[in-house]
């Protein structure tokens, strides 16, 4: 069973903190993403990587960097968080190209 | 555009009645991919089923079954004796082969209560 792990279920952060959101997963895959999911509009594309130290911007990109030193490890950073960044936050891994993602177990983030 | 489209916000059912839950998709690609997933209330995406395009073949798992026409760009998912365990979010999401972020386009999702 393919597993993928964040580091926190729930996290309360004040605004201008630097977050660091991790997420392992154990399955040797290429392939890790994060999305961030808002009511009203669905799931977005943060960043992805396709290989170690390899990072790609997804659609929503700003505000946010991404670090991937060991092929089992994707972390997301948030720089200076900000309210707006109040979101759930979903990792996700594949084997690799269009293969299935699977997803870890979210994180929700709230920034007072 | 790449778009899904699930119309069905929210779908509520009583305990063993079927149900189908639809979602319409719209890519240019030729080959492409179409996912379910389940999103219960602890909030992590289930992944359910995967189909390329050139597999228009209907699939069943269980009390789940998938319909793909690509004639009507549709890839509806029916839960057949629902049960209270159903109660989820349900996400339509598609992977196109020419994307080279692999990234998901996921449909607004449906919300279905199966009371008791």
């Amino acid at each position: 069973d393919v597993k993928v792990t964040q580091s926190s279920r729930y996290l309360v952060k004040r605004t201008g903190e630097k977050v660091f959101l991790e997420c392992v997963q154990d399955m040797d895959h290429e392939n890790m993403f994060w999305y961030r999911q808002d009511p009203g509009l669905g799931l977005r594309l943060i960043y992805f990587s396709y290989d170690v130290k390899m990072k790609e911007k997804g659609d929503i990109p700003e505000g946010y960097s991404v670090s991937r030193e060991k092929k089992e490890r994707f972390s997301l950073i948030l720089e200076s968080a900000s309210t707006n960044q109040t979101s759930m936050y979903l990792c996700a891994s594949s084997l690799t190209g269009q293969e299935t993602q699977y997803f870890g177990p979210g994180t929700r983030l709230l920034v007072l | 555009a790449q778009k899904v489209t699930q119309a069905q916000t929210e779908i509520s059912v009583v305990e063993k009645e079927d149900v189908t839950l639809d979602c319409v998709y719209e890519t240019r690609d030729t080959t492409y991919y179409l996912f379910w997933y389940k999103q219960p209330p602890s909030g992590e995406l289930v992944f359910l089923i995967r189909r390329n395009s050139f597999d228009e073949q209907n699939e069943i798992s269980g009390r789940y079954s998938w319909n793909f026409q690509k004639s009507t760009s549709s890839f509806n998912f029916t839960i057949t004796a629902s049960q209270v365990v159903d109660s989820a979010v349900y996400f339509c999401a598609l992977s196109e082969e020419g994307d080279s972020s692999y990234k998901l386009i996921f449909g607004s999702g449906t919300r279905l209560l199966v009371r008791p």
